[in-house]
């Protein structure tokens, strides 16, 4: 069963630090997510991506991040400088758009980021 | 706006015994996907069933049912012959396609804990 791979599983950083989140979807998916959880709470929308450019981003997706698909494989979230508030678990997740299990958003195991 | 709204933040069920979860969704979207998913502790969103808006027989996958209600807005899953491995979280979501992207939003979710 393919699936949505995520690194590091967890990273512990200090406050200010750049951290970067790295995704590798599914091969043949075209449309690209990240999410995130704060405490096993509600899931928040960060920023979608298809066809190499952010198609949405919510209000948590401000000037401190940004996103990649630098090689056509992975997909990574960086945060430029972060908060104590952005710790959380970010999920990845991607869509193949068509085909078998069209529509479906597939989430990888997620990376739990802790800002110290 | 687009909302899912969950009410039922934390629910149990007795080993065996049958749970329903309730979901309702509003959108101005005649064309939509819902689905539920499920996120057992410290482990990723799984997808646990999926609903296309344009058909009214309710989806069923094994022991995980539908009612799916498109005038009230309504997704309530049924977990029947509830087992230990259903405890986690619960997650409702719907799809729509917004301006050649898949957005997703998502419900609050609610915990399930089956008991023995």
């Amino acid at each position: 069963e393919p699936e949505v791979t995520q690194t590091p599983s967890h990273q512990v950083t200090q406050m200010g630090q750049e951290v970067i989140l790295r995704c590798v979807p599914i091969s043949n998916h075209l449309y690209f997510y990240w999410y995130r959880q704060i405490l096993g709470q509600k899931v928040e929308f960060l920023v979608s991506f298809y066809n190499n450019e952010i198609s949405e981003k919510s209000e948590i997706f401000d000037d401190q991040f940004s996103v990649e698909r630098p090689d056509g494989s992975n997909f990574t979230l960086k945060i430029r400088s972060t908060k104590l508030e952005d710790s959380a678990m970010y999920f990845c997740a991607s869509n193949g758009g068509t085909g078998r299990g069209a529509n479906v958003l597939t989430f990888g195991a997620g990376s739990r980021l802790t800002v110290l | 706006a687009q909302t899912v709204t969950q009410s039922q933040p934390e629910m149990s069920v007795q080993e065996a015994e049958t749970v329903t979860l309730s979901c309702t969704y509003d959108t101005s979207e005649s064309n939509y996907y819902l689905f539920w998913y499920k996120q057992p502790p410290s482990r990723q969103m799984i997808l646990v069933i999926r609903q296309e808006a344009y058909k009214q027989q309710n989806a069923t996958e094994n022991r995980f049912s539908v009612n799916f209600q498109k005038a009230a807005k309504s997704f309530s899953l049924k977990i029947s012959d509830s087992q230990l491995g259903d405890t986690a979280m619960y997650f409702c979501a719907f799809m729509i396609l917004n301006s050649g992207t898949y957005k997703y939003i998502f419900g609050t979710g609610t915990r399930l804990k089956v008991l023995a």
